[in-house]
């Protein structure tokens, strides 16, 4: 089945730099790739996902980029602002009857 | 995500005893799921329906039970079997069960332990 893999676990920078956060996934069939962003104690919320067909995806400052023969996928979050702290998943998934899988989560810290 | 209700908020349990986590979800969604979430983890799959009295494990099922008699409600038991239960709970939805759709989730119930 599918792995995917979430890397920093951990991330601070400083208000106004960029954030990066890289994941990779196992299955090559994985053809979907959300990302979502949970401030404490509160539920999830999907910010960004790209498909397989596309290789780079932007909405005002964030951006995920896919390279689908290294198999991995990056969230850029950039002029990082308070607001942006929370803790950021990556999932992957194919489409079909399986669940998205989930990364372990990067918690950002962005300091003002 | 103000289609998907989970009730209580917070709910307390007694050894031995079991509880119920409600989902409810208008938004016409035929897959649903349940997450439980440790302090500083992840996301981890406990079961997940993709229709009307259908349901399957996912990666932590033991000591959890889940029905699935109306579309819009999947509600999760936590057994005595459970013998560490408090977590946060999340329950989510999405439009089929394909995995290339986005889910959408609950505000969740923390659980603990009286």
């Amino acid at each position: 089945g599918e792995n995917v893999e979430q890397h920093p676990s951990t991330l601070s920078v400083q208000e106004g730099d960029s954030a990066v956060i890289k994941c990779t996934y196992s299955d090559s069939a994985s053809n979907y790739f959300p990302w979502y962003k949970q401030e404490l104690g509160k539920r999830p919320q999907l910010i960004i996902d790209i498909r397989s067909n596309v290789g780079e995806k932007k909405d005002q400052r964030i951006a995920v980029t896919l390279n689908k023969t290294a198999k991995h996928f990056s969230l850029h979050i950039t002029e990082t602002q308070p607001e942006d702290s929370a803790v950021y998943f990556c999932a992957a998934a194919n489409s079909g009857n399986t669940p998205l899988v989930f990364g372990k989560g990067t918690r950002l810290s962005v300091i003002a | 995500d103000g289609g998907i209700t989970q009730s209580p908020k917070y709910l307390f349990r007694k050894e031995g005893q079991n509880v119920t986590l409600s989902c409810e979800q208008n938004l016409n969604h035929d897959a649903m799921y349940w997450y439980r979430q440790d302090p500083g983890q992840g996301l981890r799959l406990i079961y997940y329906s993709q229709i009307v009295n259908d349901f399957q494990k996912g990666d932590i099922a033991e000591g959890y039970s889940v029905s699935r008699e109306k579309k819009e409600s999947f509600p999760l038991t936590v057994t005595s079997a459970q013998k560490n239960p408090t977590a946060f709970y999340l329950c989510a939805s999405s439009p089929s069960m394909a995995g290339d759709q986005p889910q959408h989730f609950g505000d969740g119930t923390r659980l603990s332990i009286l």
